[in-house]
């Protein structure tokens, strides 16, 4: 199985910061990385597939990027909408495989 | 817009068999351009995929449940479901059901999740 590594488990921000979350596969996956945002008691919500593109609806303050094994998400101006848990995941081989999560919690 | 549904017991006995349905709204389990999932949420295990269906019944499992995962489709009711044996305390979880669809193999539309508890 492909491992996925975040980085860091969790960070805090104020609203207006610039977040940067790190993944890291365990061997290459070319550009298969997916990210999601999860808040409490709700599902995940894709923002982010193939590496790099945003996801339809998705605020544009979200990008990606990187390929290979090693990717970031990032948030360009943190809004108070954003506090929540983020998982990267792999799309490459199988079995599909999940980060850890990073929490972005208020500073 | 698409909108999933997990349907199911919320307490399973140890050993016995889990089961759950996925209800699709707004769209068709029989369109060929996606892929139907199950991922499952504790707190011990993270995310994790357990394996997706498509519409013609063709399925992959992680290998790490394969011996006692079933996924099923059902056309005519615009469902698929999941079955899980032999169930111990590590299978509580939340479960999600999924699509797999639009661009990079992601997991567009998700359902709420439901809480099972394996737990005599």
């Amino acid at each position: 199985d492909i491992q996925m590594t975040q980085s860091p488990s969790s960070v805090s921000a104020s609203v207006g910061d610039r977040v940067t979350i790190t993944c890291r596969a365990s061997q290459g996956i070319s550009s298969w990385l997916a990210w999601y945002q999860q808040k409490p008691g709700k599902a995940p919500k894709l923002l982010i597939y193939a590496a790099s593109s945003l996801q339809s609806g998705v605020p544009s303050r979200f990008s990606g990027s990187g390929s290979g094994t090693d990717f970031t998400l990032t948030i360009s101006s943190l809004q108070p909408e954003d506090f929540a848990t983020y998982y990267c995941q792999q799309a490459s081989s199988f079995p599909r495989t999940f980060g850890q999560g990073t929490k972005v919690e208020i500073k | 817009q698409v909108q999933l549904q997990e349907s199911g017991p919320g307490l399973v006995k140890p050993s016995e068999t889990l089961s759950l349905t996925c209800t699709v709204s707004g769209g068709s389990v029989s369109s060929g351009s996606y892929f139907w999932s199950w991922i499952r949420q504790s707190p011990g295990k993270g995310l994790e995929w357990i394996g997706f269906i498509y519409y013609s019944g063709s399925t992959n499992y992680n290998p790490s449940l394969k011996s006692r995962v079933t996924i099923s489709v059902d056309t005519s009711k615009n469902q698929f479901s999941l079955r899980l044996s032999s169930v111990t305390a590590a299978d509580t979880a939340v479960y999600h059901c999924a699509r797999r669809g639009g661009g990079g193999r992601a997991f567009d539309i998700w359902g709420q999740g439901t809480m099972v508890t394996v737990s005599s």
